[in-house]
């Protein structure tokens, strides 16, 4: 069972707007930044969102991210089929044993 | 350009130990944290722990402390993760990541390795 909780899955019709949540608590996304990664079939996990909202060089701004207390959202519009992949989220966690990096379970995006 | 290699997929046998690397290139080795992330078949993403090459500092997530040693040498701008006794358990794909900030518990892996195919089996 992950500490953070995503939706397993996720579906959308090409050029809709789908949005991934990523719930937690105030010691990881309550307290630290989140981070989202794109995992398409058979590869690594690719960074696409950090500190929250920003992207890296290179992620269309098709992808956003978004948080509120201890809840975060990815918004993905003009959806592509493309975009068919795992979708994780991620924060530093200040648990009692240190501080440690927790994962969402991830959620599957379907582009139908 | 950042880039994280990693050694070649393994297939070992239950109780025989095992290294596997992951080498830096593109940025100073020595200046951002190494974590290492494990992804079992079929499943989702688990931090493993950490390591700073510039003076070796190591943490570990609590569900793998005393499971595996996560080590660098920072003259050849690697990093590894090893197992004394493997188990069947330990079969999944092994991905090293760079950590984006300057000090422990700052920033979320930003670069990925390409991963590491551990299989243990009889």
């Amino acid at each position: 069972q992950s500490v953070l909780t995503q939706p397993p899955s996720a579906s959308g019709t090409p050029g809709q707007r789908v949005t991934i949540s990523c719930s937690g608590s105030s010691s990881n996304i309550g307290s630290n930044y989140v981070y989202w990664y794109q995992q398409l079939p058979g590869t690594a996990p690719k960074l696409l969102i950090y500190r929250n909202n920003q992207r890296p060089s290179g992620v269309p701004d098709r992808f956003s991210g978004s948080k509120s207390g201890t809840s975060a959202s990815l918004a993905i519009s003009g959806l592509r089929s493309e975009d068919e992949a795992d979708y994780y989220c991620a924060a530093w966690d200040d648990s009692l044993s240190g501080p440690e990096v927790v994962f969402g379970g991830g959620t599957k995006l379907t582009v139908l | 350009e950042v880039q994280l290699v990693q050694s070649g997929a393994e297939v070992k046998k239950p109780g025989e130990s095992l290294k596997i690397s992951c080498k830096g290139s593109g940025y100073s080795f020595t200046s951002y944290w190494i974590g290492w992330v494990r992804q079992m078949p079929g499943k989702g993403l688990e931090w493993m722990g950490i390591i700073y090459p510039g003076d070796s500092d190591t943490r570990y997530s609590p569900s793998f402390q005393g499971q595996v040693t996560i080590s660098a040498d920072k003259s050849i701008s690697t990093a590894y993760l090893q197992w004394s006794s493997l188990k069947a358990s330990d079969t999944a794909m092994y991905y090293c990541v760079r950590h984006s900030g300057n000090y422990y518990g700052s920033g979320g892996p930003d670069y990925w390795g390409q991963g590491t195919l551990v299989t243990v089996s009889s």
